[in-house]
């Protein structure tokens, strides 16, 4: 079963510490890997999408890798604006738009 | 002008109640989804439609009917309310069926009393 973990579950940064956020996979056949961002009563919004093994996308303070078996998202001198749920998700190697999302890792920078 | 829309923003209904959400989204995409967000933030999949086509049908209790009058809109209709229906319902579009950006609507949420 295709499976997405997310960690740590939530993170509390101060304003321009710089850290990492892991999403660990398991599916059959990745076609693709998503980050997104998700603010409080709001719908997630689309950060980045990666392909395969090595590829890094980046958009400012933010900076997304991709290895065979999990992704990282670095957030460099994070500021308050910064703070949301950051969700990953993959896509299997189906024909459609069928992502399974992580649960998402809440982070919290302080000014 | 908002991308997707979805009406209404909170639901609030007795068990065994019947509801709709309304979806429509002005990007001019070919495809729009469902998906549910529990109470732990997990969002999963429900149903998809490109071009009024059902694509996608999870494992979804038959209570839950999606319709597609047009490309543009996506409703979905819940019978028999029960209190696990309670979640963050969004609605989300893309052009195409391959494995692209979602735009995701801000959520309907609904609770069950």
């Amino acid at each position: 079963e295709d499976q997405v973990t997310q960690s740590p579950e939530a993170l509390r940064l101060q304003e321009g510490e710089s850290s990492s956020l892991n999403c660990s996979y398991t599916v059959s056949g990745l076609r693709g890997l998503f980050w997104y961002r998700q603010d409080p009563g709001k719908g997630p919004e689309f950060l980045f999408t990666l392909y395969s093994a090595g590829e890094e996308k980046e958009k400012e303070r933010l900076k997304a890798t991709l290895t065979k078996k999990e992704s990282f998202l670095h957030i460099t001198a994070p500021k308050p604006e910064d703070s949301a749920t950051y969700l990953c998700a993959v896509g299997p190697n189906t024909g459609f738009q069928k992502l399974v999302f992580g649960t998402g890792t809440r982070l919290l920078v302080s000014p | 002008d908002t991308a997707v829309s979805q009406t209404p923003k909170y639901l609030v209904t007795q068990m065994g109640n019947d509801k709709s959400i309304k979806c429509e989204q002005n990007l001019g995409h070919d495809t729009m989804y469902w998906y549910k967000q529990d109470s732990k933030k997990f969002l999963k999949i429900m149903f998809s439609y490109n071009n009024k086509e059902l694509i996608i049908n999870e494992t979804v209790p038959n209570r839950f009917s999606p319709k597609s009058p047009d490309k543009a809109h996506l409703n979905l209709h819940i019978n028999s309310l029960e209190l696990g229906d309670s979640a963050v319902y969004f609605c989300a579009s893309s052009q195409g069926r391959g494995l692209l950006e979602l735009f995701f609507g801000e959520g309907s949420r609904l609770t069950v009393l």
